[in-house]
């Protein structure tokens, strides 16, 4: 069965600091990845998404970047983090329908 | 570009009461889904919507997709703790290529034992 592993489970970063937060997806090929935002417990953001190694497409200017080197791997990163970029990071997998999040990332920036 | 609108964003109810949380989109949807957030937790898939004026249950949960295919509801009957969370309703957004999901604002639900 398919699973997604995303690491670390909480972070916190002094503003200024770089990030890298990765994801991994098992079970599965060629899934489209995504990155979402979740600002405050409340709505879901979509960041990036993923169609295939290498390619990455942004949805929203921001401070952050992402990357797809392997066909399952897909990571976050900010050369240096602002105090609005602290949320709760989630990766996404999907083939078809439904979208399978992974446990998320929560990042206090300070 | 497209919205999604949901309603309302808090709901208290006492258990064993019943709970609507409405959601609206701007645009025209292929179809629509429906999540659940746990608290602390993560959105985990709930069902999927595709035809006009579909009608789906899952036990106490019932969905609906309007005719128009623009506004779907959530329904419990029956509250429990467990119902306990965000629901977040999602569309298709730039096409259906890709599989990006506009998501609602969600609706925070909390139930009274």
């Amino acid at each position: 069965s398919q699973t997604i592993h995303q690491w670390p489970a909480t972070l916190v970063q002094p503003v200024g600091s770089p990030l890298s937060l990765e994801c991994t997806v098992e079970g599965t090929s060629n899934p489209n990845l995504y990155w979402y935002r979740q600002a405050a417990g409340r709505g879901l953001q979509l960041l990036f998404y993923s169609v295939g190694i290498g390619q990455i497409s942004s949805e929203v200017p921001q401070n952050l970047s992402a990357s797809r080197p392997q066909d399952r791997q897909f990571i976050l990163s900010s050369k240096k983090l602002l105090l609005s970029d602290s949320g709760f990071y989630l990766c996404a997998w999907k083939q078809g329908t439904p979208l399978h999040f992974g446990n998320g990332t929560r990042l206090t920036v300070t | 570009g497209q919205q999604v609108m949901q309603i309302p964003q808090y709901q208290h109810v006492q258990e064993g009461e019943d709970f609507t949380t409405y959601c609206n989109s701007s645009t025209t949807l292929s179809n629509i889904q429906w999540y659940k957030q746990r608290p602390g937790g993560h959105p985990v898939f709930l069902i999927q919507l595709v035809k006009s004026g579909e009608v789906k249950k899952q036990k106490r949960l019932t969905f609906q997709f309007g005719e128009a295919k623009k506004n779907s509801s959530l329904h419990i009957t029956a509250t429990q703790t467990t119902d306990v969370g965000t629901y977040f309703c999602a569309g298709p957004s730039g096409g259906t290529s890709y599989g990006k999901l506009t998501f609602g604002q969600g609706t925070i639900l909390t139930v009274h034992p």
